[in-house]
């Protein structure tokens, strides 16, 4: 079956880089759902997206930003690279409020 | 995540059962999951619960939930040295769709 597709799958910026990371949810699947995940944490709720609009917001950044587009996929702006944005950003996709399922993930590493 | 917790760690032999335990906080959650992480990987949906039932048994898994107090586990039985990952418990609540999460429980299994 298929699954949530992330790219990239690792990516490595400076600090004060922008990053641009890309979500292809699963087939029929019209939300998107972004998490951060810190060294040893938990995923945090960043953002997520139904039919093309903002759903809810959660610990967003300013500096960062995100749409999702008429084919469903999303992307994650993310500006003015910190060392602390170096983390595991999971995407999840769901058939409006149902299961979600998780990608496997894009770590960023922030030099 | 703060308002959901779960104990750091777990020690298991092979063949015998686990249990890991999670308590939450927030009476209005509406579904209650339980995710896997491999090191490295992403989150894979293991079980969920709807916060109207007491139990729900999937094969090596059974939920078991205490609403009265907040209290959710996770049972695997039989576990196997391929069960060893980190797992957590989530809770969907009321408002919105977004997941929060627990802090995660280090399964180890030893052979």
């Amino acid at each position: 079956a298929a699954g949530v597709i992330q790219s990239p799958r690792h990516l490595i910026k400076e600090k004060r880089e922008t990053a641009t990371l890309k979500c292809y949810p699963i087939p029929r699947h019209d939300t998107v759902y972004w998490y951060q995940q810190g060294p040893g944490q938990d995923p945090q709720f960043l953002i997520s997206f139904y039919e093309k609009m903002q759903s809810d917001k959660g610990s967003i950044p300013d500096r960062f930003s995100a749409q999702q587009f008429s084919d469903y996929h999303s992307e994650l702006n993310m500006s003015s690279l910190e060392l602390g944005d170096s983390a595991l950003y999971f995407c999840a996709s769901s058939l409006g409020d149902g299961e979600q399922f998780f990608g496997p993930g894009t770590r960023l590493t922030v030099l | 995540g703060e308002d959901v917790e779960q104990s750091l760690f777990l020690s298991v032999r092979e063949g015998d059962s686990s249990v890991i335990n999670c308590t939450y906080t927030d009476s209005s959650s509406t579904y209650l999951y339980w995710y896997k992480q491999e090191p490295g990987a992403g989150l894979q949906l293991l079980t969920y619960i709807f916060s109207n039932m007491d139990m729900k048994q999937d094969q090596r898994l059974t939920v078991l939930l205490n609403k009265k107090d907040k209290h959710l586990s996770l049972r695997i039985a039989d576990t196997q040295t391929g069960d060893s990952a980190i797992y957590f418990c989530a809770e969907r609540r009321n408002a919105g769709n977004m997941l929060t999460f627990g802090g995660g429980t280090r399964l180890m299994v030893k052979p």
